[in-house]
């Protein structure tokens, strides 16, 4: 069956653009989790999602920040005013419940210039 | 909070030789444990996830061992290939986010 899906799979952008970064779960999963992975280092957990709702966002850096699943399936990672900083592969995981096994996404190359 | 810990950072055998990567983490109140395989600019495939039940768990040339007691796991690759070549990251659970150590990055020379 299909994995996670994440698009788009590069993006590049502005110092403080608007960015919008999007993953399509495994169907049926009801657990939607976001990483960012900077070069060289394991992947950073931000928000995780149970079904609609945010059930930790303790990992998002600052409110630039943001992370919407309206309908508990397709989630979109919004970044507002972009830093360099920012720049980074960001991954998408989903799995079937909470503690189960996470399947990743291919990730989103962001660069911001 | 979870701190997982992977060494060596990096590891360069001959072909046909077995690998042993090592992992530990900090908080032994863990449900499971993943390890996980990256290759260079893709995204992470699920290898093995052991249950905290479990002492082991086997996949093909793979096996990975499980000690929560000292807090530690260990990836062996038997026999190894140069497609083998990837880094190997290990995930501990915080909670219901998984905490990731930086990785060890595997060369297996044909």
């Amino acid at each position: 069956g299909a994995g996670v899906s994440q698009t788009p799979s590069n993006k590049v952008t502005e110092k403080g653009k608007y960015v919008e970064l999007r993953c399509d779960p495994i169907s049926g999963h009801t657990a939607l989790y976001w990483y960012r992975q900077s070069l060289g280092q394991g992947p950073e957990f931000l928000i995780y999602f149970q079904g609609t709702g945010a059930a930790d966002d303790s990992g998002l850096p600052n409110d630039r920040f943001f992370a919407v699943r309206p309908e508990g399936s397709v989630s979109t990672l919004k970044i507002q005013r972009t830093e360099r900083g920012d720049s980074a592969v960001y991954l998408c995981a989903s799995s079937l419940y909470l503690s189960y096994e996470q399947y990743f996404g291919p990730g989103t190359r962001l660069t911001v210039t | 909070k979870q701190e997982v810990t992977q060494i060596p950072a990096a590891l360069s055998v001959p072909e046909g030789e077995n690998l042993v990567l090592n992992c530990s983490f900090t908080d032994s109140a863990i449900y499971n444990l993943q390890w996980f395989r990256q290759d260079p600019g893709k995204g992470l495939t699920s290898l093995l996830l052991i249950q905290s039940s479990q002492r082991e768990q086997t996949s093909g040339r793979l096996n990975a061992s499980l000690d929560k007691s000292s807090g530690r796991s260990t990836l062996y690759i038997a026999a190894s290939q140069p497609g083998d070549s990837a880094t190997y990251l290990c995930a501990a659970p915080n909670d219901y986010k998984l905490s990731f150590g930086a990785g060890t990055t595997v060369t297996v020379r044909a």
